[in-house]
């Protein structure tokens, strides 16, 4: 069974930095590239980052381009996202999520449960 | 960006009686070099994590119950549950992975009458 568990949820302060983990069982996770989501207090999803499968290649939102890091270890079958610089509209459920393709990527075929990221003073 | 829009932003149907949610796209998500239009649909309910329905604008994914089908190409895409069922009470998204960013519709919220 395909499994993506994440880490807890947290609460920062504005300006301050966060990393969220993602550990993939149940398929061959460097055959995949891989995607953050995050879905905000309204039920608006927004598309955060996306690396292909050896990480050789990453893109990213401009909401969040220069502040977030999307990463992977295939050895480990995790996903990262380093969030740096945190302000309080990045508050989030925030999904990893399997892309249907190595590359190009697809569209996103399994989800994770989230991590809630709470930015607040 | 492509921007993704969705009709109506509610629906309340009857069981048994089809439903039917519009999702229109600022502008082409159709590549004529392999003839596919990159549109999914997804379905999230309560407490879940959204769930694919239809990739490629109208190829249903395994265990998705064929009362789920999808339609439409270009700038114009269509899903239809042509007999609802209690458990389909969701919101459901389109998305375009034409390109990035990948954008989303703001959603439909499907509830019974």
């Amino acid at each position: 069974e395909m499994q993506l568990v994440q880490s807890g949820g947290v609460v920062v302060q504005p300006g301050g930095s966060l990393r969220l983990s993602c550990e993939a069982s149940g398929f061959n996770f460097e055959d995949h590239a891989m995607h953050w989501v995050r879905q905000g207090p309204g039920r608006r999803l927004e598309w955060v980052a996306l690396i292909r499968w050896d990480g050789g290649e990453t893109f990213y939102a401009d909401s969040v381009e220069g502040r977030f890091t999307i990463s992977r270890d295939n050895s480990k079958s995790s996903l990262y996202l380093q969030m740096n610089s945190l302000r309080t509209d990045d508050t989030a459920l925030y999904y990893c999520v399997k892309d249907k393709n190595s590359w190009p990527a697809e569209y996103f075929h399994h989800w994770g449960q989230g991590t809630l990221v709470t930015v607040s003073s | 960006d492509i921007v993704m829009t969705q009709s109506p932003d509610s629906l309340a149907v009857s069981l048994g009686e089809r439903a039917t949610i519009n999702c229109k796209s600022s502008q082409s998500v159709f590549y004529s070099s392999n003839n596919k239009n990159y549109l999914a649909w997804y379905q999230q309910k309560p407490g879940q994590p959204p769930k694919v329905l239809i990739s490629w604008a109208s190829t249903r994914e395994s265990g998705v119950p064929d009362r789920f089908s999808g339609s439409g190409s270009g700038t114009d895409f269509t899903l239809t549950i042509s007999s609802l069922q209690a458990e389909d009470v969701a919101v459901y998204y389109c998305q375009h992975y034409y390109s990035t960013p990948r954008t989303f519709g703001q959603g439909t919220k499907v509830e019974i009458k």
